[in-house]
């Protein structure tokens, strides 16, 4: 069973479309993050949920909005999509918020904005 | 954040020991020593983590300085699935810390 899974894993769409990133856990953990990589490989958090609750927002535009139904699932919406937001989105989960916890990633989802 | 430093890129032959320095020169005493690789076209991966002491699992070993200013990522007898980008990262103890990835080390190893 894979631990985070995130659907789809490829997304190609047009500018000004909206999408969504589906994320699921089944490891039991109460926190959850989305991470987006962009074309240099940089890693950038965007948000932390911890117990269906924002705790982290980066500096996203608001066009990005995640939503948390339960501790296993963060789904991730993006509304007019534009070419910038054309990178690798990952999903991950942590047991513990900060310290020792560790983090498991899912596979990701590459976003190609034409 | 606390920042590291990790050199860009390392070469590797197969079968041969290798080792990953990251410096973190500013980490706080509540700060945790994270390692983490990417493999092509895969999500980051867990390796080890530590605070104090030196630490052990079947990946890797994680060396820790007296000082906790550097520490080094040891891969005992690598293999080409070790080829990856490995990124040393702090993390506090408490709260809501973000796990902030820098630009990690590109492990190249040479069959």
């Amino acid at each position: 069973d894979t631990a985070v899974s995130q659907t789809p894993k490829y997304l190609v769409t047009q500018m000004g479309n909206d999408k969504s990133i589906k994320c699921e856990q089944n490891l039991g953990h109460d926190t959850m993050y989305w991470y987006k990589q962009d074309s240099k490989k940089f890693l950038k958090i965007m948000f932390s949920y911890n117990n269906k609750e924002l705790i982290i927002n980066e500096t996203v535009p608001n066009r990005f909005s995640p939503k948390s139904p339960d501790k296993a699932h963060l789904n991730l919406h993006i509304n007019s999509l534009e070419l910038g937001d054309s990178a690798v989105y990952f999903c991950a989960s942590s047991r513990l918020l900060g310290g020792s916890g560790k983090l498991f990633f899912g596979s990701g989802t590459q976003l190609s904005v034409l | 954040d606390a920042k590291t430093t990790q050199p860009n890129s390392m070469e590797s032959n197969e079968e041969e020991p290798v080792h990953l320095p990251c410096n973190h020169s500013t980490i706080s005493g509540t700060d945790y020593i994270h390692w983490y690789r990417q493999l092509p076209s895969q999500g980051p991966e867990y390796v080890i983590h530590g605070l104090t002491s030196n630490v052990n699992n079947r990946m890797a070993s994680l060396a820790i300085a007296e000082d906790r200013k550097s520490s080094t990522l040891i891969l005992h007898r690598a293999t080409l699935r070790d080829a990856a980008v490995y990124y040393c990262i702090l993390r506090d103890r408490q709260g809501a810390q973000k796990l902030v990835f820098g630009q990690g080390t590109r492990l190249t190893i040479n069959p």
